[in-house]
């Protein structure tokens, strides 16, 4: 079946403008985290959906950043008055149950550039 | 602040030579995942292990956990130009938290 899918990969913002990302999950899974990743580093987590429950959101750098998943399955991450210290890679990722062996299937990001 | 060290952080070798990458924690996991990204992908599961002391082999690479379970290494014999890329590990805790190391970058070249 398809992989996790995140739209759009590409996003360039001018500084100020609110952006919203986009994360399709794999069908039936029922966690989806969401990543940040700067450049030459490690995925740095933001936060965490169980279902449409929001469980841990400790990872979101300010309240510029919002999330959502309403119905369980697709979920956007929002980022209002983007600055440049937003530019990074956005991962998303899902799994299928919640085991302490999880396999997180990552989706390709979206690269943010905020000029 | 990363809660994993992972050293070396950049490592260039030939093709047939063997590498070992750590990954090092004060903190105690209750598992620890081993990832390889490529440029423009996601991170893609390489191992997951769980007990104190395990050692999992994939083909030519070979994962070993920490007795205290704060440590992991990947040990890879005779490189091919194929294992070029970004190696991450993962410290999972509560089940659902991923801590991530800043990664490995390994190029091997032919």
């Amino acid at each position: 079946g398809a992989g996790v899918s995140q739209s759009p990969r590409y996003k360039v913002a001018k500084r100020g403008q609110d952006v919203a990302l986009r994360c399709d999950p794999i069908s039936g899974h029922v966690s989806l985290f969401w990543y940040q990743q700067a450049l030459g580093q490690g995925p740095e987590f933001l936060t965490y959906f169980q279902n449409e429950a929001q469980l841990d959101k400790s990872g979101l750098p300010s309240d510029r950043f919002f999330a959502e998943r309403p119905e369980g399955s697709v979920s956007t991450l929002k980022i209002q008055r983007t600055q440049q210290e937003d530019s990074a890679v956005y991962l998303c990722a899902s799994t299928l149950v919640r085991d302490r062996g999880n396999e997180q299937y990552f989706g390709p990001g979206t690269r943010l550039t905020v000029t | 602040t990363q809660l994993l060290e992972q050293s070396p952080q950049f490592l260039s070798i030939q093709e047939g030579e063997n590498l070992t990458v750590y990954c090092n924690s004060s903190s105690v996991f209750s598992s620890l995942q081993w990832y390889r990204q490529e440029p423009g992908e996601g991170p893609v599961l390489l191992v997951t292990v769980v007990t104190g002391g395990e050692v999992k082999k994939l083909k030519r690479l070979t994962f070993q956990f920490g007795d205290a379970r704060k440590d992991s290494s990947l040990h890879i014999t005779a490189a091919q130009p194929g294992d070029t890329g970004l190696y991450l590990c993962a410290g999972v805790k509560y089940f659902n938290k991923f801590y991530f190391g800043s990664g490995t970058k390994l190029n091997v070249k032919p």
